[in-house]
């Protein structure tokens, strides 16, 4: 239990749903992040918060929508994915940003699976 | 950004003493490093983190050399459960995630 929850599990969505997945960190920090895991790949960086504020965007396309209405929630909109979009979406939280601040909690991420 | 290299995988057995090294020649003056474990399907999660010489927890080491260019994470007998990709990061405002290093601890 790393403090870092992220709902639901597993989804499965059409290409022509509207979904979102739902991360909460009960550890007091102020930065926030996405990651998506494709099969054999790294960790791809989506977007930051810090302070409830977007820092960071990694030319992730638009059926992807972030939203971090406080310190301790941060959401992932998605809207007509692609097959190529199924992944796992991890939720971390940081104390800050700055070096020796940024050790990364990660919750046990959202396996998503796009038909 | 800083990237790193490490190597795609390693096998150890039981009990053995592991190191795993990390290069990162672009590491800037307010960078740190810091070392990763991730199983399949989870998250990773934190193992140590440091700017320079060694650090040491309660389950690896750390050793950087003077100029900071590379890093060795040591691993000291190791088990089974061990087995898990190692991802060698370095960390200013910004993180990489490279490919890691997929130790397997071989009984």
């Amino acid at each position: 239990e790393t403090g870092v929850t992220q709902t639901p599990r597993h989804l499965v969505m059409g290409m022509t749903n509207k979904k979102s997945l739902k991360c909460e960190q009960h550890l007091g920090h102020n930065a926030m992040y996405w990651y998506k895991q494709s099969a054999k790949k790294p960790l791809e960086l989506m977007f930051v918060y810090s302070l409830e504020e977007r820092v960071e965007n990694n030319s992730v396309p638009s059926r992807f929508s972030p939203e971090c209405p406080n310190s301790s929630h941060l959401f992932l909109h998605l809207h007509t994915l692609q097959p190529e979009d199924s992944a796992l979406y991890l939720c971390a939280s940081s104390q800050g940003r700055e070096a020796s601040y940024n050790e990364q909690f990660f919750g046990p991420g959202t396996r998503l699976t796009v038909l | 950004l800083a990237k790193t290299t490490q190597p795609i995988s390693m096998d150890s057995y039981e009990g053995q003493e592991v190191n795993i090294t990390c290069s990162h020649n672009n590491i800037a003056t307010n960078d740190y490093i810091t070392w990763y474990q991730q199983f399949p399907s989870q998250g990773p999660r934190f193992i140590i983190q440091g700017y320079k010489t060694k650090v040491t927890n309660e389950v690896a080491s750390l050793f950087i050399p003077a100029d900071r260019k590379s890093s060795t994470l040591s691993l000291p007998r190791v088990s089974l459960s061990d087995t898990a990709v190692y991802y060698c990061l370095v960390t200013g405002n910004q993180f990489y995630f490279g490919t890691g290093t997929s130790l397997t601890v071989i009984p």
